[in-house]
């Protein structure tokens, strides 16, 4: 079964420190697409970034990093010093056969 | 960047009535379409997926009779909460792809704010 679980509920940071968000993901499909996405408060989903089963480079952009791991089945997050503009929800999901399976979803709250 | 809007933002009515809330995709033809529901502090649920010309698919569990779909262009998709119920509150959201087999990332509409009174 396909499955995707972000294990935290909820994390607060103060702002400026750095924060990873874990997603784990289970699968069958030796070709898959995982995605994050961010739901500010306003309610509208964002998309962050997507990666492929076969590329397993950790990528950065700006204060983003992803860090994918297949052997783990894991694709983490990671904020850099981050903002109180940070502060929402983050999803991962997984492409299955076109539709997305979403994580739980972990809040992240950045206080000044 | 590729754009979807939703409509309406949000929507208060009485117990009984049905709802209609529509996806358009702005600056891409969308052969597929998602509908998704979010319960407060939930992740997104998949509802059904709607494909441009032909009936929506639905997910299990999901009332076909309840939350008609209709994808009558490769621009817009609908949704109506038929008879909605107080238990239909909740928050709505679209997306849109290019191509459903592509893997390509889906745009999201801003969603919808359903309260049933």
């Amino acid at each position: 079964a396909q499955k995707v679980t972000q294990a935290q509920t909820e994390i607060s940071v103060v702002e400026k420190e750095d924060v990873t968000l874990d997603c784990v993901y289970e699968t069958r499909d030796t070709t898959y697409y995982l995605f994050w996405y961010k739901q500010p408060p306003s309610g509208e989903l964002v998309f962050l970034i997507r990666r492929n089963s076969f590329d397993e480079q950790n990528e950065i952009s700006g204060r983003y990093s992803w860090n994918f791991q297949k052997s783990t089945s894991s694709f983490n997050f990671t904020i850099t010093a981050s903002q109180v503009v940070d502060s929402a929800v983050y999803f991962c999901a997984l492409n299955q056969g076109g539709k997305l399976i979403f994580g739980q979803g972990t809040e992240l709250s950045v206080k000044p | 960047g590729a754009v979807v809007s939703q409509h309406p933002s949000w929507v208060i009515c009485k117990s009984g009535t049905s709802v209609k809330i529509e996806c358009r995709s702005l600056d891409f033809q969308a052969t597929t379409m998602f509908w998704y529901r979010q319960f407060p502090k939930q992740s997104l649920m998949l509802m059904a997926t709607s494909n441009e010309g032909s009936k929506a698919t639905y997910e299990q569990g999901v009332e076909k009779d309840k939350f008609l779909i209709n994808h009558a262009s490769l621009t817009l998709s609908t949704l109506t909460v038929t008879s909605a119920h107080p238990e239909d509150s909740s928050f709505y959201i679209c997306s849109a792809a290019q191509d459903f087999l592509s893997n390509q990332p889906q745009h999201f509409g801003d969603g919808t704010r359903l309260s049933i009174l």
